[in-house]
């Protein structure tokens, strides 16, 4: 397996414009996650899907972002419209094998710049 | 929500050095990892731990769950080690949503 793929790897983009940010989940897996790294929280849960279904967005910091995953093998997170402080590494996370206490893998992450 | 905290912080070594990296939690879990971010941002996994003791190459762990902590052992550091360490912990009940801690910065000097 390719394991976690997320898209793009880098993106720039300017204040009030929309951006999506994209991943596909290791084949077989049945959550996946989104973290946001900044240098002042350091790593930290936005959202959690479980068999494609939204299960915790508490972490998901305002109505500006949303996330779907509408099937198994994609996933997506949008800013709209997107602000500076939300200059950040986005990572994405799967698991496999629910009710089950096994490892998540990590994609490459997406480092976004709003200016 | 549960508390993780890793120590040190910062850590500087000469290549050849050994060292341990702690990890502490607040509450009982059913999953800890440890991750190695490299300089290029991308977390490795390193150990899948919840409780036990494993050993790859260099490096080892050890998770003793009843007192909530871990432990991070590098052995004959290499530069390529260098970079930030984090542990993560998940409790069952928590739909095992993984909490970070802070990360231990590691840098190895040749």
């Amino acid at each position: 397996d390719a394991g976690v793929i997320q898209s793009p790897r880098h993106e720039v983009t300017e204040m009030g414009q929309e951006v999506t940010l994209r991943c596909k989940p290791i084949s077989g897996h049945d959550y996946l996650f989104w973290y946001r790294q900044t240098m002042m929280r350091g790593l930290e849960l936005l959202i959690y899907f479980n068999n494609n279904v939204p299960i915790d967005d508490s972490g998901m910091p305002e109505d500006r972002f949303s996330a779907k995953m509408p099937n198994a093998s994609f996933s997506t997170l949008k800013i709209q419209p997107s602000e500076p402080r939300d200059s950040a590494v986005y990572f994405c996370a799967s698991r496999q094998r629910q009710g089950a206490n096994t490892e998540a893998f990590f994609g490459q992450g997406t480092r976004l710049t709003v200016v | 929500g549960i508390q993780v905290e890793q120590s040190p912080p910062d850590l500087i070594l000469q290549e050849g050095a050994n060292s341990t990296l702690r990890c502490n939690f607040s509450d009982s879990v059913n999953n800890l990892q440890w991750f190695h971010q490299n300089p290029w941002g991308q977390l490795i996994n390193l150990f899948y731990i919840p409780s036990g003791t494993k050993q790859n190459g260099r490096l080892s762990a050890t998770t003793v769950a009843t007192e909530r902590y871990s432990l991070l052992y590098i052995s004959s550091s290499q530069t390529t080690d260098s970079g930030v360490y984090f542990c993560a912990v998940a409790r069952n009940n928590a739909g095992n949503m993984l909490t970070f801690g802070g990360g231990t910065r590691l840098m190895v000097k040749p």
